[in-house]
């Protein structure tokens, strides 16, 4: 079936650290990609996308490049800010399907 | 452009009791998607209404249903409420226009709804 595999929590950084969290993926077709972020409280909010092997996905400061061939959409981000604390999840959608697979999501606290 | 509308944010039921819960794309979206999120089991996919008919369905009891209207507002209902069904229930909406390739589209959430069942 297809799936979605995220680098278990929870991280913790200290400001203007580099942030990775990895994100494989299991996928019967040609998925999109995406990182969704919800702060606490909150629903999910779009962080960033990718339709198509090789897109790079980019939105306030945060980057995420489809890899096909390693199966893979992991997000960074060069200097992670306070603001940034909040729990960070990985999901597909295949063609044809509305159903998007979220992985288990990755609390990330980032420390003044 | 207002974003998706859930209604009520907040739900205290007993066991054995039902619940209706509402949702409101933005203007123009046609599909409404309806998740569950629990600390055990995650982000789970309950199902999805396009033009008022279920187009995908996942993998939960026929106690979960839903519908939507001609103006694209979606309801949930789930029947017979367990313990288990305690969670937060999240709306997304997305535009789903006719002929194209779903997959690029993207889904908008709303700020849910938090149920609590005792």
């Amino acid at each position: 079936g297809n799936s979605v595999t995220q680098m278990e929590g929870p991280v913790t950084l200290s400001e203007e650290a580099f942030l990775t969290i990895n994100c494989t993926y299991t996928a019967t077709g040609y998925p999109s990609l995406f990182w969704y972020v919800q702060y606490p409280g909150e629903g999910l909010q779009l962080l960033l996308k990718a339709t198509k092997a090789d897109d790079k996905g980019s939105n306030k400061g945060f980057e995420a490049t489809y890899r096909k061939e390693t199966t893979s959409f992991h997000l960074e981000k060069g200097s992670v800010q306070v603001s940034d604390s909040a729990v960070y999840f990985c999901a597909l959608i295949l063609g044809g399907s509305e159903k998007l697979v979220f992985g288990k999501g990755t609390k990330l606290t980032v420390n003044p | 452009k207002a974003g998706v509308t859930q209604t009520p944010r907040y739900l205290i039921k007993t066991r054995g009791q039902q619940v209706t819960l509402s949702c409101s794309p933005i203007s123009g979206h046609r599909s409404v998607s309806w998740y569950q999120q629990t600390p055990g089991q995650g982000l789970q996919f309950l199902f999805e209404y396009f033009s008022e008919t279920q187009r995908n369905k996942g993998n939960f009891p026929g106690r979960f249903s839903g519908r939507q209207f001609s103006n694209s507002r979606s309801e949930m209902n789930v029947s017979t409420l367990e313990l288990g069904d305690s969670a937060l229930y999240l709306c997304a909406s997305s535009l789903r226009a006719s002929g194209g390739d779903y997959s690029t589209d993207t889904q908008y959430f709303g700020p849910g709804t938090r149920l609590t069942v005792l």
